[in-house]
């Protein structure tokens, strides 16, 4: 059975850092791309960045480039999600997800609050 | 950008009566398009990928359409489970990847 599991999130002052941690297990990890996809509180889902299976394509959205950055761990199975110089509009869920296009698979999501 | 409009915002209907649900795209996306539901404090759930490919799992009432800049969820027959928020997210023209901002199935 696929499972992500996120961590990491928390409470946050503006203009702090925060890193988030997916775990995943019960597929070949190091085959798969990855990505984050977040939901601010009562709003839709926006993606936010990619990273593909080896390391070699990673992508942001625009709201969040320069600030956040994505890696992974094949060996770990693990993808992470450095954020930094955060903002209240930075708050939300994040999900973690796997795939290249549609998603299937999600995580259960991690809650970051940017709050002083 | 490809932008992805959703209508309507909100959708009343009965439990049994069909639900339809579009979603259109700023520029073609071919059949590069997914739908979703998403239940209160849950992650969302794939329900139609390639425009018209049920996924794994989801009930034959759950359908999908269109190609190119109009797209359609209908569900046959609503039942008390379905009523949550759907939305579409374009996967033909990225970076980056888009959703549209949901649409609302409540109760009528």
């Amino acid at each position: 059975e696929v499972q992500l599991v996120e961590s990491g999130g928390g409470l946050v002052k503006p203009g702090g850092s925060l890193r988030l941690s997916c775990a995943a297990s019960g597929f070949t990890f190091s085959t798969y791309t990855m990505n984050w996809v977040r939901q601010a509180p009562g709003k839709g889902l926006e993606w936010v960045s990619s990273i593909s299976s080896s390391s070699n394509y990673i992508y942001y959205a625009d709201s969040v480039k320069g600030r956040f950055t994505i890696s992974r761990d094949n060996a770990k199975d693990s993808v992470n999600l450095q954020m930094s110089s955060l903002r209240a509009e930075d708050t939300a869920v994040y999900y973690c997800t796997r795939g290249d296009g549609d998603y299937v698979h999600w995580g259960q999501g991690t809650l970051v609050t940017v709050s002083s | 950008e490809v932008v992805m409009t959703q209508s309507p915002a909100t959708l009343s209907v009965s439990p049994g009566e069909r639900a339809t649900l579009s979603c259109r795209a700023s520029q073609s996306v071919s059949t590069n398009l997914a739908w979703y539901q998403q239940k209160p404090g849950q992650a969302p759930r794939l329900l139609i990928h390639g425009a018209s490919t049920r996924a794994t799992g989801i009930p034959a009432r759950f359908s999908g359409s269109g190609s190119g800049t109009e797209f359609t969820l209908t569900i046959s027959s609503l039942q008390s489970e379905d009523f949550a928020v759907y939305y579409c997210q374009q996967y033909d023209d990225w970076p980056p990847w888009t959703f549209g901002l949901g649409t609302r199935v409540e109760i009528k």
